[in-house]
């Protein structure tokens, strides 16, 4: 049972570039979301889907895009990436009957 | 809205002493609240949690949190800590009618020396 898998671990970006950190769950978990760390901020919410077709936005949505055609895949994309976004990415899935998430490992980030 | 306050950025123990790690949150409605540990390098794994019930909630690796609505807190102990439990420590809220939009505090981090 792997969990939640993220990938790539690692990513560096040219301004100006797009890319998509993909995210899977096999939890059959309805709720999944996108988290940004940044030190001292904690975590904070991008975008959040609480099942297949449906998404919408979090604290911080500025710049992503997601998606959710299936229950599994939740890939996170970056229109134009900018400095800002230098960040560590979590994914999260969601068990709706014990509200616990359960965390990827993280895409490092860094856009120079 | 939501919000979690972490006033400690850091806090320093020695080994087997004890520690409080602590969260105050703000909210107008019912929440859930959880705490969330991050060891170097890893994903966040949840603590322990609180939902309804006893106010004293016990977690994995022997931490407790009590839930004070009145002081609107949910402070994390342990009685006795090991070098293994240096890692970052996150309180987070969520609505009960919308438990998939975690909300965060800014961290803690603990740092057991020898």
């Amino acid at each position: 049972n792997a969990g939640v898998t993220q990938t790539p671990k690692f990513q560096v970006l040219k301004t100006g570039q797009s890319m998509t950190l993909q995210c899977a769950q096999d939890m059959n978990h309805e709720y999944m979301s996108w988290y940004r760390q940044d030190p001292g901020m904690g975590l904070r919410l991008i975008h959040y889907s609480v099942g297949a077709g449906i998404t919408d936005q979090g604290e911080v949505p500025n710049g992503y895009n997601v998606s959710r055609s299936t229950t599994e895949d939740f890939p996170l994309r970056l229109l134009s990436a900018a400095p800002s976004q230098t960040s560590v990415y979590f994914c999260a899935s969601i068990s709706r009957v014990n509200t616990e998430a359960f965390f990827g490992q993280g895409t490092r980030l860094t856009v120079v | 809205a939501q919000s979690v306050t972490q006033l400690d950025s850091q806090v320093p123990v020695f080994e087997e002493a004890p520690v409080e790690l602590r969260c105050n949150y703000s909210s107008s409605v019912s929440v859930y609240l959880f705490w969330y540990v991050q060891y170097p390098n890893q994903g966040l794994q949840l603590l322990l949690k609180y939902l309804s019930g006893s106010t004293l909630v016990k977690g994995i690796n022997g931490f407790e949190a009590e839930f004070n609505k009145s002081q609107t807190s949910f402070h994390l102990r342990k009685p006795s800590v090991h070098i293994s439990d240096t890692a970052e420590y996150f309180c987070a809220v969520s609505r009960r009618d919308s438990s998939y939009k975690l909300i965060f505090g800014s961290g803690t981090r603990l740092l057991v020396r020898p």
